[in-house]
């Protein structure tokens, strides 16, 4: 049973091709998050969502649009896919205040290729 | 908005050895959790260490050991005996805890580290 599960775990496009990554929890967390993995690894978030509530939208081009369809789905949709596009895209999810367990739970990651 | 430093980009280490790596943040918040993530070339994020800031024990995990200390907002991780496993990035992580927007984690730009066999 993987707690946070992303797909697909590979994704290679061309230029201007529009393409989702799909990301789902079973932990029951308010809580979920994209985040951006660049060729440097810094690890940069991108969104976040509580309770299916935009809270963070950082300095991301509106290319990127994340779909909420429920508490347990946090879905990325990219539009017109650009060379730059090209990272690693986790999705992750919290819940607040659980008593002590509170941290970050990673999905396995999208290795997104533009070419 | 909450910062976290790690100055040091890559490290390595004989194996067996001990080594530490350093991570310092900025905060006003006076209740957050601190972190650190081993990611290695696998890419999973793995949870390696949490450490609450209103204890002031400092947490262990087996090999894994962190040096809180809050007044200077440093958090270093210290790996001792050094295994060829521990070859793998590691992120240093801040999280203010918000019912009302969610846990915000923040993280540091990584520590590459390589053990020497």
């Amino acid at each position: 049973d993987t707690a946070v599960s992303q797909t697909p775990k590979y994704l290679v496009t061309q230029m201007g091709n529009d393409k989702s990554i799909k990301c789902e929890q079973n932990l029951g967390h308010d809580t979920m998050y994209w985040y951006k993995q660049d060729s440097k690894k810094f690890l940069k978030i991108m969104f976040s969502y509580n309770n299916k509530e935009l809270i963070i939208n950082e300095t991301v081009p509106n290319r990127f649009s994340p779909k909420s369809p429920d508490k347990a789905h946090l879905n990325l949709h990219i539009n017109s896919l650009e060379l730059g596009d090209s990272a690693v895209y986790f999705c992750a999810s919290s819940q607040p205040w659980t008593g002590g367990s509170e941290k970050l739970f990673f999905g396995s990651g999208t290795q997104l290729s533009v070419l | 908005a909450q910062t976290v430093t790690q100055s040091q980009p890559e490290m390595s280490v004989q194996e067996a050895e001990t080594v530490t790596l350093s991570c310092t943040y900025d905060t006003s918040e006076n209740n957050y959790y601190l972190f650190w993530y081993k990611q290695p070339p696998s890419r999973q994020m793995i949870l390696v260490i949490r450490q609450e800031a209103y204890k002031q024990q400092n947490a262990t995990e087996n090999r894994f050991s962190v040096n809180f200390q809050k007044a200077a907002k440093s958090f270093s991780l210290k790996i001792s005996d050094s295994q060829l496993g521990d070859t793998a990035m590691y992120f240093c992580a801040f999280m203010a805890p918000s019912l009302s927007t969610g846990n915000q984690f923040y993280f540091g730009t990584g520590t590459s580290l390589t053990v020497i066999p």
